[in-house]
């Protein structure tokens, strides 16, 4: 069974640019959470989407969005790029929504460097 | 407010040695979910364990074993006979029920296994 699976794996941008990531779940997994990691602020929720709905949200700026396709593929937006969202970017999946009732299985992430 | 905190940032033992990694967090809630997550090299978060709020018993699976105790609000985590393939930052998680399921990571414990 493949694992969840996020493209790009690096991506360089400069500021004020805007990039999309991409995740695509196990098979059969209808929520996708997506996570930023820093090391300074180390590993942040960003958003679950479950059956194509935004279901919760972390803190960030809507600069930040996301969506979910049918079939359960998401994607990720950042806009107006600052550096410091220069980060690595997890996806994670499970079977149903929440977070904290699924196991969720992450992603090896993208690599987002931002000049 | 809700809050995890590893206080280990790096740990170096030497392989067979048994290491215990600490995690105290911070909630008002009375449901609530601790999680450990182990992140080796390759970047993807790795499942280890979920325990809510009501269950304190202890779990040992293999060499890995964790010790819940609401009375300080910490939740262990020890691997016993460690080795080099243990090497990985490991993370600490809580989500509250009131929060959605918004998911909260420490800073992580960097771990080194020497062999």
């Amino acid at each position: 069974k493949a694992g969840v699976t996020q493209t790009p794996r690096y991506l360089i941008k400069t500021r004020g640019q805007q990039v999309t990531l991409s995740c695509s779940p196990i098979s059969g997994h209808r929520s996708v959470s997506w996570y930023q990691q820093t090391p300074g602020q180390g590993l942040q929720f960003l958003f679950e989407y479950f059956s194509e709905t935004q279901r919760n949200k972390g803190n960030f700026p809507g600069r930040f969005s996301g969506r979910q396709f049918s079939n359960s593929r998401s994607e990720m937006n950042v806009s107006t790029l600052e550096l410091g969202d220069s980060a690595l970017y997890l996806c994670a999946s499970s079977r149903e929504g929440g977070t904290s009732y699924n196991e969720q299985f992450f992603g090896p992430g993208t690599r987002l460097t931002v000049l | 407010a809700q809050k995890v905190t590893q206080a280990q940032t790096e740990i170096s033992v030497v392989e067979k040695e048994d290491v215990t990694l600490d995690c105290v967090y911070e909630t008002r809630d009375t449901t609530y979910y601790l999680f450990w997550y182990k992140q080796p090299p390759s970047g993807e978060l790795v499942f280890l364990i979920r325990r809510n709020s009501f269950d304190e018993q202890n779990e040992i699976s293999g060499r890995y074993s964790w010790n819940f105790q609401k009375s300080t609000s910490s939740f262990n985590f020890t691997i016993t006979a460690s080795q080099v393939v243990d090497s990985a930052v490991y993370f600490c998680a809580l989500s509250e029920e009131s929060r959605d399921d918004k998911i909260i990571f420490g800073k992580g414990t960097r771990l080194h296994i020497l062999p």
